[in-house]
């Protein structure tokens, strides 16, 4: 089993629909959490961080599961530009050494 | 401000082969880490360095080595290179290599191995 998975899509979804991404860990112990954006042939961009409590950022709400071991990505009126790879981030540290694991991706493609 | 740097930005060679490539980190930034991205997956944890002692390393074998020198500028060195070596290599900074802070990724080397 992958440490980290994801549904690899891609999903195809039209302009200004709500559409929402699962990812999930099999580490416990993992502490930090994060969904970055890579567009085609680009590198990763942070898109947001992901707290206990979930957080929002303009149309972008993500939250954490710890019990189940998922995080979630929600992004609603989606838009021509939301058009990209999404991929989860799962982070922890051991001592004085990290390790940070990214996932598949989720393809995204908005059509008009 | 220079973002996380990167050369060459392209690079081919052939099987048997050895290759380094180079990053140089955000200013500031003292940890740098190295990914593998094959196309159609995540980017695969290399190594990571923070003040130039490895912190990490991930499921590759001996052939790949890496260094993070004063400046914190890092190169990484694949040696008898195989075809399954072809991928995008990323690096990325953070501020203090903890798993806490946003990593900025340069824009790779593509190699591509013959």
């Amino acid at each position: 089993r992958k440490e980290v998975e994801q549904d690899p899509g891609p999903f195809n979804v039209p302009e200004g629909a709500t559409v929402a991404f699962n990812c999930t860990y099999s580490n416990s112990a993992s502490q930090s959490f994060f969904w970055y954006r890579q567009d085609c042939r680009k590198e990763p961009k942070l898109l947001m961080s992901v707290y206990s409590s979930g957080n929002e950022d303009g149309r972008f709400t993500a939250q954490l599961n710890r019990a189940s071991q998922y995080i979630s990505l929600l992004i609603r009126d989606s838009k021509l530009s939301d058009s990209a790879t999404y991929l989860c981030v799962v982070g922890s540290q051991y001592s004085s050494a990290s390790k940070i694991i990214f996932g598949s991706g989720t393809r995204l493609s908005i059509r008009p | 401000d220079a973002g996380v740097t990167q050369s060459p930005t392209h690079l081919i060679k052939t099987r048997g082969q050895h290759v380094t490539l180079r990053c140089s980190p955000i200013s500031g930034h003292k940890s740098v880490s190295w990914y593998q991205q094959v196309l159609g997956q995540g980017p695969q944890f290399i190594f990571q360095y923070y003040e130039k002692e490895e912190r990490g390393r991930g499921n590759f074998p001996d052939r790949f080595s890496a260094r993070q020198f004063p400046n914190y500028s890092s190169e990484l060195n694949v040696n008898a290179l195989l075809l399954g070596d072809s991928a995008l290599y990323l690096c990325a900074s953070s501020l203090d290599g903890t798993p806490f802070n946003e990593q900025f990724f340069g824009p790779g080397t593509r190699l591509t191995v013959l």
